[in-house]
């Protein structure tokens, strides 16, 4: 079945730098990639998803790359704010049975005054 | 977005009790929904995909007889944690897709289980 690993598993930056977060997933058949945000406590909050006919997607400071051949992908955050602070996940799924969403294993992102 | 509603957010109860959790989604009809299990700075482990109508499928290791489901209407799936224990304690997560050929899964809070 599908695996996906992400990196790093910690992430510290000050207040107006970016972030990177990235993920490898490992069944070249997944098809769609969504990055869930998630604060302590709560349920996680979609925040932008690609699928595998686009290479890169953007929404204001939030960007995602997707790179088919080498079956990774990333999540940029560009000026963080401290209301970035949050866990995230990325997640992959394939267009087949119901379409389960396999995840990663978390970044807590922590971004500093 | 969609909107996922989940009740309760918190819940402590006595080992040996039931525990309901509902989930219902608020603005769009949900013919699949799923639950998920997080453990303290874990990741969302999928524990059963629910229809609409039909029985839940359970990911291996999860007891269908301990997590019942019941998916009974377009918008409203239950997950009863049966006969709970300490171990069972948890944060408990549904999510749901706006349309069968919609990836797009969007959550709920979560409920936070706390078995003494």
């Amino acid at each position: 079945g599908e695996n996906v690993e992400q990196h790093p598993s910690t992430l510290s930056v000050q207040e107006g730098d970016s972030a990177v977060i990235k993920c490898t997933y490992s069944d070249s058949a997944s098809n769609y990639f969504p990055w869930y945000k998630q604060e302590l406590g709560k349920g996680p909050q979609l925040i932008i998803d690609i699928r595998s006919n686009v290479g890169e997607k953007k929404d204001q400071r939030i960007a995602v790359t997707l790179n088919k051949t080498a079956k990774h992908f990333s999540l940029h955050i560009t000026e963080t704010q401290p209301e970035d602070s949050a866990v995230y996940f990325c997640a992959a799924s394939k267009n087949t049975g119901f379409q389960k969403l396999v995840f990663g294993t978390g970044t807590r992102l922590l971004v500093s005054p | 977005g969609a909107v996922v509603s989940q009740h309760p957010s918190r819940v402590i109860c006595k080992s040996g009790t039931s525990v309901k959790i509902e989930c219902r989604s608020l603005d769009f009809q949900a013919t699949t929904m799923f639950w998920y299990r997080q453990f303290p700075k874990q990741s969302l482990m999928l524990m059963a995909t629910s229809n609409e109508g039909s029985k839940a499928t359970y990911e291996q290791g999860v007891e269908k007889d301990k997590f019942l489901i019941n998916h009974a209407s377009l918008t409203l799936s239950t997950l009863t944690v049966t006969s709970a224990h300490p171990e069972d304690s948890s944060f408990y997560i549904c999510s749901a897709k706006p349309g069968q050929t919609n990836e797009k899964l969007f959550f709920g809070s979560g409920t936070q289980l706390s078995v003494l």
